[in-house]
């Protein structure tokens, strides 16, 4: 079974601190994302990789950046935390042979910046 | 651009009756893949059917079937016999062009009731 882990189910951190997601994923895929869900918008893509070291953005990168030295790990990273960033931050990975592959999610972790 | 729309925020069912999930996609790739996925209240995204824009058959899978009308841009879910444990959230998605990107819909909250 695939498996998708994220450090943290829930955290809570201060304004302008800077803030780490990890990502882990066991099943050698190419790709992985950053999504953030909040009620009424769904999920929006932050960023994504296809490869290690390479990163494109997503729909709304803004006051994020991301990090991928290892195929199996991905990063997010908030620079400079604000209260509008509380959301809920899912992983997803998936293999990178074709378009359309089926995204496998992690457990999701819930931020509060206070 | 790709968009998903899913136009009912909140739907009840009764135990055992079937639902329909809407659907509706934009995009100008004749190229392009259809996702549902499952949110229970835990907050993992569980991927429940995939179809493709040139498969000429509905997509089935246990008691979810996709309704997909190419015509009219639209990959209803149906959900037959619900059950309780069918209560989530439940997301639309496609994927198109050669990114491996997923766009999402807003979703939809089924309550399934006795």
């Amino acid at each position: 079974d695939v498996k998708v882990t994220q450090s943290s189910r829930y955290l809570v951190k201060r304004t302008g601190e800077k803030v780490f997601l990890e990502c882990v994923q066991d099943m050698d895929h190419e790709n992985m994302f950053w999504y953030r869900q909040d009620p009424g918008l769904g999920l929006r893509l932050i960023y994504f990789s296809y490869d290690v070291k390479m990163k494109e953005k997503g729909d709304i990168p803004e006051g994020y950046s991301v990090s991928r030295e290892k195929k199996e790990r991905f990063s997010l990273i908030l620079e400079s935390a604000s209260t509008n960033q509380t959301s809920m931050y899912l992983c997803a990975s998936s293999f990178g042979d074709r378009a359309y592959n089926e995204q496998f999610f992690g457990p999701g972790t819930r931020l509060t910046v206070l | 651009a790709q968009k998903i729309t899913q136009t009912q925020p909140g739907m009840f069912v009764q135990e055992k009756e079937a639902v329909t999930l809407d659907c509706t996609y934009d995009t100008s790739d004749q190229s392009y893949g259809l996702f549902w996925y499952k949110q229970p209240s835990s907050g993992e995204m569980i991927f429940l059917i995939y179809q493709g824009s040139y498969d000429e058959q509905n997509a089935t899978e246990g008691r979810y079937s996709l309704n997909f009308q190419k015509a009219r841009k639209s990959a209803n879910l149906v959900i037959s016999a619900s059950q309780l444990g069918d209560s989530a959230m439940y997301f639309c998605a496609m994927g198109s062009g050669t990114a491996s990107k997923l766009t999402f819909g807003t979703g939809t909250r089924l309550q399934v009731t006795l």
